[in-house]
This record gives C-alpha cells, structure tokens and sequence, in this order.
C-alpha cells in the first residue's frame, strides 16, 4: 500500500520560514507528479501546489506563489515544501498527495496524514 | 479562476439516497472526482474520472458529470457515510481546483 509521511510542521512566527518533507514509498515515485494540498482549522481543502514527476514543471495557487516552493528529490523519494514569509491564514494541517495519473496532473489516489503547521506571534 | 460550487450540507435517511451537487462553468468538458473526509482523518477518493471507483470503495458510490454539474450518488446510504465530501476538477487551464464540501448527515 503506497505510504506518504509529512513532517516538518511546527509553530513559528510570521515572516518566518518552514520546510516540510514527505517521504513516498511503496509506488514509483519517479512516475508520478505530486502535491501538496492544505487545511486551515474548520475549512475546507484547498490544493497548494503541484510538481510534475521529473521535477520540471511547477505550479501553484495565487496566494502561495512567490513565497512558497515545491520541490523533489527523486533519489531519496521525497517532496518538499518550503514555505517563506509566512502569514497567519497559512495555519493549516498540510498533505502530501499523489496523483493518480502517470506523467500527469488529474487526481489525488493517496495522501499522506498531514503535518500541523501555526504562525502564531 | 475556476470555481466549483456545492451546497454545504445535504441530509438522508439510513438506506436512502443521498445525491451531492458540484458545479462549475462547463464542468462537463473537465473531469471531475470525489473525496471523502471523515472528522481527524485524511481524504479518501471515492470517485475519479466522473465515476470510476477506485478499489476497495463500494459500490454504492457512483458519480456522474453533465453540463455544469458533476454528481455524487451515495445509494442506500449508511452510518458510516457521514462525512464531508469535495469534488475536484483539472484539465489543462486549471491545475487543480476543490469545491468548498458537503457535509452528509444521515439522520
């Protein structure tokens, strides 16, 4: 079964930086683009960003671009999420998902459990 | 931006059928998916492509896409079917894009 584990969450003030990682296994990690999606408290989802499976293309929601990168490690495979000039509506319980399609950007088939991210002064 | 748009609460009755809308300009020419949140866990897919099932999700999901509206159809609804739902749609202007959720209750 395909495992997806974040970590790097924490509490950490605004204007301050974050990285998260995701550690893939059990599927081809090199296959497949991956995203990451948030949570804030009590809200909905909403999708972050996505890189494709070779790390070439990149593509993010308005409110993140500019401060926020998504990148890969395809030889240790994992994801990250670095996470700049944070501002507090950027709490939220953030996923590491992969897509479902190979070499393609369609649906979320798994995702990991989450790590809790605060800004908080 | 693209938006999808679904009502926020829907209600049934155990063994009825619980149908959760999803909108959006066009949907029809996007495929559309479905996921499942229970409270404190991750989301779960239930439907992609329209309505294919990926395994292990029973039957009684079913989904569908037409027009502007795409479809969840939970038949003969359970307990264990109260939760959030959100649809999701991509094609190649729109990366990635969440409908707000439907929270089911089974009364």
């Amino acid at each position: 079964q395909v495992q997806l584990v974040e970590s790097g969450g924490g509490v950490v003030q605004p204007g301050r930086s974050l990285r998260l990682s995701c550690v893939a296994s059990r599927f081809t990690f090199t296959n497949y683009g991956m995203h990451w999606v948030r949570q804030a408290p009590g809200k909905g989802l909403e999708w972050v960003a996505v890189i494709s499976f070779d790390g070439s293309k990149e593509y993010y929601v308005d409110s993140v671009r500019g401060r926020f990168t998504i990148s890969r490690d395809n030889s240790k495979n994992t994801l990250y999420l670095q996470m700049n000039s944070l501002r507090v509506e950027d709490t939220a319980v953030y996923y590491c998902a992969k897509d479902g399609s190979v070499a393609a950007i369609t649906y979320l088939d798994y995702w990991g459990q989450g790590t809790v991210v605060t800004v908080s002064s | 931006s693209y938006e999808l748009t679904q009502p926020p609460s829907v209600s049934v009755s155990p063994g009825q059928t619980a149908s959760i809308t999803c909108s959006g300009d066009k949907l029809a020419t996007k495929y559309a998916c479905w996921y499942q949140q229970k409270p404190g866990q991750s989301p779960v897919l239930v439907i992609y492509q329209d309505s294919r099932r990926p395994s292990g999700i029973p039957e009684r999901f079913s989904g569908s896409n037409s027009g502007n509206t795409a479809t969840l159809t939970i038949s003969g609804t359970q307990a264990m079917d109260e939760a959030d739902y959100y649809c999701q749609a991509w094609d190649s202007t729109t990366p990635l894009v969440f409908g707000a959720g439907t929270r089911v209750t089974v009364l």
